[in-house]
């Protein structure tokens, strides 16, 4: 089976603090996103790549950066973390574009 | 740019049948997905419909209707682990191949 590991379930921060969050995933895919979750908003696009070193902006990028330097890993950045930046942060990989999305199990991020 | 309409709640008892449906506009189309959300955990894979007609998977079924841009996601006989948000998203026209996702239609089960 495929797995999309976030290395936190759960994480508090403070307004202004560089936040990092990681995504790993184990079945050399070559797609992967990142979303957040709201309430009553449904799932909203911030980032995805499509290969090492690619990546391009979602519906919602403002305030975000990634990193993608290796095939397995994406990481998204808060570079100075505001408080209507707390959501739940899902990531997800597909093998292929057209292809279903694998979702890692989320962080919920809560910024005070 | 992508509209994907759905139902934002829904609910039916134990044994029933209910039917979710989504509407959706888009500049492109490549299929649409439904994927099956319970609360606290990831969306899981629940279907894949590219072209017309019902596709059927176990209690669960999906169609769709690429001419009137509407698809439902069919449950029967219901069990209260069905309690979920259910979630429909479309394949976008463009080569990235990104999803576009609605709202979800949280689906409560009673017994």
């Amino acid at each position: 089976d495929v797995k999309v590991t976030q290395s936190s379930r759960y994480l508090v921060k403070r307004t202004g603090e560089k936040v990092f969050l990681e995504c790993v995933q184990d079945m050399d895919h070559e797609n992967m996103f990142w979303y957040r979750q709201d309430p009553g908003l449904g799932l909203r696009l911030i980032y995805f790549s499509y290969d090492v070193k690619m990546k391009e902006k979602g519906d919602i990028p403002e305030g975000y950066s990634v990193s993608r330097e290796k095939k397995e890993r994406f990481s998204l950045i808060l570079e100075s973390a505001s408080t209507n930046q707390t959501s739940m942060y899902l990531c997800a990989s597909s093998y292929d574009s057209g292809e279903k999305l694998f979702f890692g199990s989320g962080t919920q991020l809560s910024v005070l | 740019g992508q509209n994907i309409d759905q139902p934002t709640e829904m609910t039916a008892t134990e044994g029933a049948i209910v039917q979710i449906n989504c509407t959706y506009q888009t500049s492109g189309f490549n299929g649409l997905f439904w994927y099956q959300q319970h609360a606290g955990e990831a969306p899981t894979f629940l279907s894949y419909n590219v072209l017309d007609g019902l596709e059927e998977k176990g209690r669960f079924s999906s169609f769709l209707s690429r001419s009137k841009g509407y698809s439902y996601l069919l449950l029967k006989e219901l069990q209260m682990k069905d309690s979920a948000s259910y979630l429909c998203a479309t394949l976008g026209g463009s080569t990235l191949g990104r999803l576009y996702f609605g709202r979800g239609t949280q689906l409560t089960v009673w017994p």
